[in-house]
């Protein structure tokens, strides 16, 4: 079956603009995560989503973060006033039920120039 | 002091070598244990879990040591196909989550199989 999609998968944008991030998780998977990876780093949690809900949100570096998912499927990462340091690889995946296994989409690189 | 520490890495081998990966982790709360498997450029992917008991898949063994919170992977007879970055993973959840488990990457470690 289909696993988790993301888009844009690249995305350059300039510093101080608005960019919007998408993830499709897998079909009837009720949690979803975005990370965040830096070059050279391990997947950094960001915020973790149980239906539309955002259930933890304690990753979100700062206030020009913002995630939603309000139909409980379809997930969007939006960061404002965009910083040189925001470019990596935004990483969203999903799951079964919270203590399944997580399934990673393939990722949205953003390089804020 | 990061939550999940892995060898720096590179780690050069020839093919049919064995090679061994070791992680250690900071939070004795930590529920349940992995090694994922990132291709160049590509999603991280559940390569298998780790018990204490041990865990055998093929030329991949993972073991866990709870007194030391320390991980290890073992991969024999390595193949070229072996070559990428291995993460060290932990996951733990918080009382007021619902059951939610957070998982906690370590940077990784390269691994280059060569001919």
């Amino acid at each position: 079956g289909a696993g988790v999609s993301q888009t844009p998968s690249n995305k350059v944008t300039e510093k101080g603009k608005y960019v919007e991030l998408r993830c499709d998780p897998i079909s009837g998977h009720t949690a979803l995560y975005w990370y965040r990876q830096s070059l050279g780093q391990g997947p950094e949690f960001l915020i973790y989503f149980q239906g539309t809900g955002a259930a933890d949100d304690s990753g979100l570096p700062n206030d020009r973060f913002f995630a939603v998912r309000p139909e409980g499927s379809v997930s969007t990462l939006k960061i404002q006033r965009t910083e040189r340091g925001d470019s990596a690889v935004y990483l969203c995946a999903s799951s079964d039920s919270p203590q399944e296994t997580q399934y990673f989409g393939p990722g949205t690189r953003l390089l804020v120039l | 002091r990061k939550e999940v520490e892995q060898d720096p890495g590179p780690f050069n081998v020839p093919e049919g070598a064995t090679v061994a990966f070791n992680c250690t982790y900071s939070n004795s709360a930590s529920q349940s244990f992995f090694w994922y498997r990132q291709d160049c450029r590509k999603e991280p992917k559940l390569l298998m879990s780790v018990y204490s008991s041990g865990n055998e898949d093929g030329r991949f063994t993972a073991q866990l040591n709870r007194a030391s919170q320390y991980i290890s992977l073992l991969i024999r007879d390595s193949k070229l196909s072996d070559s990428a970055t291995y993460l060290c993973v932990v996951k733990w959840g918080t009382a007021f989550s619902g059951g939610y488990n957070k998982l906690i990457f370590g940077a990784g470690t390269r691994l280059a199989v060569h001919p």
